[in-house]
């Protein structure tokens, strides 16, 4: 049973537009959402995070937005640049035991085009 | 403050055999994470390690196995290597509770 969803595997977008990259969440113990982005031979590195009683964060280029009554967040990237194309994971925790662990999402792959 | 340093980089093991992976947090991190990455599974999570405690176990099997040190750095241990341990193992560290993690470059480990 997956609890962290990205149910899109890829996205193309133009350079200098907005990348948009959704993710859904099935836990409702979950009150701390994060996203990485990952390079080919690297580990992933922790772009923003959001917690649970927020509905915006915002860190330069990127915003992450939650919504918590759909169980969704999405993470805006804008303006988008070719430095960007990378794997993109959603992680989520929340509580105590097993449910404070980071649970990923399967990644999306953000291509950002000249 | 130097990163989550991860060794070795690169295996390559045989069937049946054993590895082990080590790990070294970054200063002051008291929680080390294993994860285990494959094309199209996203991060699959092993185990968590924070004061020398297992906190928290993914579902893998017994061969997957773990243990942290006194200096907070870990290792994973696999045992009887099977094709489908090929994978990129990741280990990440973090403060405590809650709290964003940190990762390593990863080993890539190749089981033929």
């Amino acid at each position: 049973d997956q609890q962290v969803k990205q149910n899109s595997p890829s996205l193309s977008v133009q350079e200098g537009r907005i990348s948009i990259l959704n993710c859904d969440y099935t836990n409702s113990m979950f009150d701390y959402f994060l996203w990485y982005k990952k390079y080919p031979a690297e580990g992933p590195t922790f772009l923003i995070s959001i917690s649970s009683i927020k509905d915006k964060n915002e860190d330069g280029r990127f915003t992450v937005f939650l919504n918590k009554s759909a169980k969704h967040l999405s993470l805006h990237i804008v303006p988008s640049q070719p430095g960007d194309s990378a794997v993109y994971f959603c992680a989520a925790s929340g509580g105590t035991g097993a449910n404070s662990k980071l649970t990923f999402g399967k990644g999306i792959t953000l291509s950002v085009r000249p | 403050k130097a990163g989550v340093t991860q060794t070795p980089r690169y295996l390559i093991k045989t069937r049946g055999q054993q590895v082990t992976l080590s790990c070294s947090p970054i200063s002051g991190h008291r929680s080390v994470s294993w994860y285990q990455q494959t094309p199209g599974q996203g991060l699959q999570f092993l185990f968590e390690y924070f004061s020398e405690t297992q906190r928290n176990k993914g579902n893998f099997p017994g061969r997957f196995s773990g243990r942290q040190f006194s200096n907070s750095r870990s290792e994973m241990n696999v045992s009887t290597l099977e094709l489908g341990d090929s994978a990129l193992y990741l280990c990440a560290s973090s403060v405590g509770w809650g709290n964003e993690q940190f990762f390593g470059p990863g080993t890539r480990l190749t089981v033929l």
